[in-house]
């Protein structure tokens, strides 16, 4: 059974606005982190930002920022004043207490920037 | 300054020809993985190492192999590579256990069997 979804396989955005990127998961284990990397063309999977299933507080890196609604199993990923640079593949990811140390990737979300 | 290297970054083999790829990493990470990326999909990961304990998915063929002689390095081995094995192979690392440690990627290495 898939176990993080990313309903939206591209997606598109004009520079400087902001954009959402969707991401629901699903998971028995009630300690978990999610975690949201960028692959560029290039191919290298960038990290970007975390949020375990304990914390209170939405995580936050500096134009990144992560909505999570526990009880609604998503954490999505919130992209403020897009720039070129941003388009990209994102990747939702979950790391599962339980699993150990495997990190599964969810389907993954297209960004493209419009200038 | 790069934590996570990967060797080679492309890499052509013929069909049925053995071929390694190789990972290192100075972040002295217990934990390393990898996994298959083809095109527009998401990475799949194939097994991974926490220090000398393998552990390898269900679902990944036999045809392909790890090693990990020390905490530095860690090799994939396909045995018989066919046309399908096309992909992008990300090795990566992280700290050992726990629900809130991010995993470093390398480059990948682009396979193409041909």
């Amino acid at each position: 059974a898939q176990k993080i979804t990313q309903t939206q396989p591209g997606m598109f955005v004009q520079e400087k606005e902001a954009v959402t990127l969707d991401c629901t998961y699903d998971t028995s284990d009630p300690s978990y982190g999610l975690f949201w990397y960028k692959q560029p063309s290039s191919g290298e999977m960038i990290f970007l930002i975390y949020q375990g299933s304990y914390d209170q507080q939405n995580a936050t890196e500096g134009r990144y920022s992560l909505n999570f609604q526990k009880a609604r199993k998503s954490a999505n990923l919130v992209i403020s004043a897009s720039q070129l640079g941003d388009s990209a593949m994102y990747f939702c990811a979950m790391r599962e207490e339980t699993s150990y140390d495997k990190v599964i990737f969810g389907p993954g979300t297209s960004l493209s920037v419009i200038p | 300054d790069a934590m996570v290297i990967q060797n080679p970054r492309y890499q052509v083999t013929q069909f049925g020809k053995p071929v390694t790829l190789s990972c290192s990493q100075t972040l002295n990470h217990n934990v390393m993985y990898w996994y298959q990326q083809k095109s527009s999909q998401a990475p799949k990961l194939l097994f991974h190492y926490y220090d000398k304990d393998f552990n390898n998915e269900a679902d990944t063929p036999d045809n392909f192999q790890s090693r990990r002689p020390n905490t530095s390095f860690c090799f994939l081995d396909i045995r018989s590579p066919g046309l399908g094995d096309t992909a992008m192979y990300l090795c990566a690392t992280s700290r050992e256990g726990g629900r809130n440690t991010e995993a470093f990627f390398g480059q990948g290495t682009r396979l193409t069997v041909v």
